[in-house]
């Protein structure tokens, strides 16, 4: 039984390119969770969603980030146009349902690298 | 407004040491308070989360948690200490209606021989 799978692990994009990070969530988990580590900080939430709806985008940036959950494959978060600000750490999480009650599970994360 | 604090950036303790890492939060409902481990380069792996009932929780690996309600705190404790636990910590609280977290900025954890 795989756990949450991200990937790339690592991503190097140039200032101006599209990222594309996607997560598949552990078996059976219809919620997935986006969270973005910058460094030296702790993990802050970006969005939530299910399947084909996003609950809750409070955290995502007006502009340029967008993320989907289709009804078949992985959720993709997608960055535009990158810049040097959005290098971080890109963390996914699935639960079964809701996701303080049982716990999130966490993938591994995809590191990207704006140069 | 809603917030985690862990006070402690950076930690040394010697190894088979006790160790206390503190957490305090706000939060205007009761909380679901968690604590995460993150070794360098890796993902999220929970240690611990209170929900309710027994507020000493134990979890993986020999950690345990206090949850101090009258003192808004969620501190994180082992006994003796091994070299493998060095990582960072994150303590995490929530529910927002659609069930984010709000994490801590983390506790570096490194351990002496």
């Amino acid at each position: 039984n795989a756990g949450v799978m991200q990937n790339p692990r690592h991503l190097v994009r140039r200032r101006g390119q599209e990222a594309r990070l996607r997560c598949s969530p552990m078996k059976g988990h219809s919620h997935v969770y986006w969270y973005r580590q910058l460094p030296e900080e702790g993990l802050k939430f970006m969005v939530y969603l299910q399947k084909e709806n996003i609950i809750d985008e409070s955290g995502m940036p007006k502009e340029r980030f967008s993320a989907e959950f289709p009804k078949e494959g992985p959720s993709i978060l997608r960055i535009q146009q990158v810049v040097r600000g959005d290098s971080a750490a890109y963390f996914c999480a699935s639960s079964p349902s809701e996701g303080q009650v049982y716990g999130y599970t966490f993938g591994s994360g995809t590191r990207l690298t704006v140069v | 407004a809603q917030s985690v604090t862990q006070p402690d950036i950076h930690i040394t303790v010697s190894e088979g040491a006790s160790l206390e890492l503190r957490c305090n939060y706000s939060y205007g409902a009761t909380p679901y308070l968690f604590w995460y481990v993150q070794s360098p380069g890796q993902g999220l792996q929970l240690l611990l989360k209170y929900f309710s009932g027994d507020t000493l929780v134990q979890g993986i690996k020999g950690f345990e948690a206090e949850f101090k309600r009258s003192q808004s705190s969620f501190n994180l404790r082992k006994p003796s200490v091994h070299w493998s636990d060095a990582a960072e910590y994150f303590c995490a609280v929530g529910p927002p209606p659609t069930g984010n977290l709000i994490f801590g900025k983390g506790t570096k954890l490194s351990v002496k021989p």
